[in-house]
């Protein structure tokens, strides 16, 4: 079952634009949202990460809107530049255990034209 | 940002032989690493949950014989793929959460190949 379903599977935007990828979750005991940015090679990032008590929370060029009601949430990326190019997870988590376990949404790959 | 490094960062073995990765959190303690896999342009997928002091957890499907962790101190999970066979043969990234937040950082992976 997937947990977290992201969208798009790849995007393409030109140089100033605004980059837009979305995800929906299932499971309504989850209480942490972040994204991560992954470059070819390397090991995820953390971009920027909500949490369910706000509904917007920006970071720079980097947005997360949330809606609680629709189990939806998405990046913004604004200004998108040719260093943005890369892939993109959201992913979700909840305490259980003693710890969060991170479930991963499929991922978008962007790529950003000049 | 707290830093999380992975040893080595490439290896390439021959089919049967063993392979050990290291994850290290090297400016916080980590009673609590995980270990994905990745397959190329796939997502992360979470192996087990490596706990100090005590017995890893694997996810549903992954071999405990297989892929033995580790977690030898507070800074330190290691990962043994034993036997290893060309379909073990993916990018394997271990994260940890800093202290009691839910910020988990990732090291910068191992690409593995089996021939």
């Amino acid at each position: 079952q997937q947990q977290v379903k992201q969208s798009p599977q790849s995007l393409i935007v030109q140089k100033g634009g605004i980059s837009i990828i979305n995800c929906a979750y299932e499971n309504t005991a989850f209480d942490y949202f972040p994204w991560y940015q992954q470059f070819p090679g390397k090991g995820p990032a953390l971009l920027i990460a909500i949490r369910p008590d706000v509904s917007e929370k920006k970071e720079g060029r980097f947005t997360i809107s949330f809606n609680k009601s629709a189990k939806q949430f998405s990046l913004h990326i604004m200004d998108s530049q040719p260093g943005d190019s890369a892939t993109y997870f959201c992913a979700a988590s909840s305490f259980s255990g003693g710890y969060n376990k991170l479930i991963f949404g499929a991922g978008t790959r962007l790529a950003v034209h000049p | 940002g707290a830093v999380v490094s992975q040893h080595p960062s490439r290896v390439i073995c021959k089919s049967g032989t063993s392979v050990k990765i290291e994850c290290r959190s090297l400016d916080f303690q980590a009673t609590t690493m995980f270990w994905y896999r990745q397959f190329p342009k796939q997502s992360l997928m979470l192996m087990a949950t490596s706990n100090e002091g005590s017995k890893a957890t694997y996810e549903q499907g992954v071999e405990k014989d297989k892929f033995l962790i580790n977690h030898a101190s507070l800074t330190l999970s290691t990962l043994t793929v034993t036997s290893a066979h060309p379909e073990d043969s993916s990018f394997y990234i271990c994260s940890a959460p800093r202290g009691d937040t839910d910020t988990q950082y990732f090291g910068p992976g191992t690409r593995l190949t089996v021939l």
